[in-house]
């Protein structure tokens, strides 16, 4: 039981490069997020998908896109890169225990030059 | 809006008590959670408590609520090196999908 997993842990880009973080998660949780961390201002969340089928705008969404593939895959992309994207990239999940609590990947530290 | 505030730094020396402060604006919120995070990893819950509850405490670790004035704290007690690291405090509004997260506080645990 990996819990969640993200792909890759570091990835340089331009400015104006493209890629895809990968997150997939085996807990059969429904709910699945993305964050990004920067310094002194926490957790925001960019875009949240509460089940298959169906994702959300969060509180910054600009400049990201997101796939939910399948119940245990949600992929967050960034098609025209940007330094202000800099950041190191959370994916969570939740399922339905007791407490509602969140799960979190290891995750990716993205760097645009 | 939905805001969660906290200090970003503290430094206690090994042995002490920690007390990390948090305060929330959301009173619908139903659990209200600490996340511990260590250099270069994710985000771990650490302890959490239901809104009907005033404190909660499991081994080192002691939660107060104080729904009246939305504000939540976090007490390490003996703070072990192992301590160190971002403590996060979030919120659960409304019980649904959005959690909104504080912006740490790194704690420093001196010799």
């Amino acid at each position: 039981n990996a819990g969640v997993t993200q792909t890759p842990k570091f990835q340089v880009l331009k400015t104006g490069q493209s890629m895809t973080l990968q997150c997939a998660q085996d807990m059969n949780h429904n709910s699945m997020y993305w964050y990004r961390q920067d310094p002194g201002m926490g957790l925001r969340l960019i875009y949240y998908s509460a089940s298959e089928g169906t994702t959300d705008k969060g509180e910054v969404p600009n400049g990201y896109n997101v796939s939910r593939l399948n119940k245990r895959e949600f992929s967050l992309r960034l098609e025209s890169a940007a330094p202000s994207q800099t950041s190191v990239y959370f994916c969570a999940s939740r399922g339905t225990h007791s407490n509602n609590e969140q799960f979190f990947g290891p995750g990716t530290r993205l760097t645009v030059l | 809006g939905e805001d969660v505030e906290q200090s970003l730094f503290l430094s206690v020396r090994e042995g002490d008590s920690s007390v990390i402060n948090c305060t929330y604006t959301d009173s619908s919120s139903t659990y209200l959670y600490w996340y511990k995070q260590e250099p270069g990893a994710g985000l771990q819950l650490l302890t959490y408590i239901f809104s009907n509850m005033d404190m909660k405490q499991d081994q080192r670790l002691t939660v107060l609520l104080n729904k009246k004035d939305k504000h939540l704290s976090l007490r390490i007690a003996d703070t072990q090196t192992g301590d160190s690291a971002i403590y996060f405090c979030a919120e659960n509004p409304y019980y649904g999908q959005n959690f909104v997260f504080g912006p740490g506080t790194r704690l420093s645990v001196l010799p």
